[in-house]
């Protein structure tokens, strides 16, 4: 069964700081989504990363894929509470491409 | 372009009685999911459909959940009866089928189901 582990499950921190959250697995996946959830919303995908060793950037985000693609980390610049929200990591696997969910990280951004 | 459609967004009911969601995909997506979302995880999927067939429905608890998709569009899921561990947010979500190792899945608002 493929699993995968989100840290840290919680994080509470004043804007302008910097986070890291980390998406973790021993099974290899052929993709890795991260997505964005808002409370009473379904969750937004805000990247998809293919390749091993991959980093992809969108403003003030930056999402890196593992060498060997069993692991995965958004970093966080400057957080605004605009930021605020639950962080899903999800990866593609199996013969249809399903996806397997972590169970998310809650970020809280205090003015 | 019109996102993922869903009723209702909320449902409280008791335990033993049935209630149905009904989701409208993105025009043009041929695959549909239904995903279980407990309050503090993650979404579980439930049932993909490649049109109007079942591609898979092993994590579907068959003896009470039921989801059809007629003329390959909407889909309608069902629990009977409810049970109190049913309480959860049931997302739909929809994607156009890619030849290579993903499928970007675009989700609905999701309907919050409360069995008391």
């Amino acid at each position: 069964t493929q699993l995968l582990e989100q840290s840290p499950q919680f994080l509470s921190i004043q804007e302008g700081e910097n986070l890291t959250v980390y998406c973790n697995s021993s099974s290899v996946f052929s993709s890795l989504q991260w997505y964005r959830q808002e409370p009473g919303e379904g969750p937004v995908l805000l990247v998809t990363v293919v390749t091993g060793g991959e980093v992809k950037k969108l403003k003030r985000l930056t999402f890196q894929f593992g060498d060997a693609r069993k692991d995965s980390s958004l970093h966080i610049t400057a957080a605004q509470p605009g930021d605020t929200g639950l962080y899903l990591c999800a990866g593609a696997g199996g013969s249809q491409g399903n996806l397997i969910f972590g169970k998310g990280t809650k970020l809280s951004v205090k003015p | 372009e019109a996102g993922v459609a869903q009723s209702p967004r909320y449902k409280i009911i008791e335990k033993r009685q049935s209630v149905a969601f009904w989701c409208n995909p993105i025009s043009g997506h041929a695959t549909l999911y239904w995903y279980q979302q407990i309050l503090g995880q993650g979404p579980k999927l439930l049932i993909q459909f490649q049109n109007n067939g079942v591609v898979d429905d092993s994590q579907l608890p068959k003896d009470r959940f039921s989801a059809e998709r007629l003329k390959g569009v909407d889909s309608t899921l069902k629990i009977q009866p409810a049970k109190l561990e049913d309480s959860a947010v049931y997302l739909c979500a929809s994607s156009l089928v890619f030849g290579g190792h993903y499928y970007e899945q675009y989700f609905g608002p999701g309907t919050r189901l409360t069995v008391t």
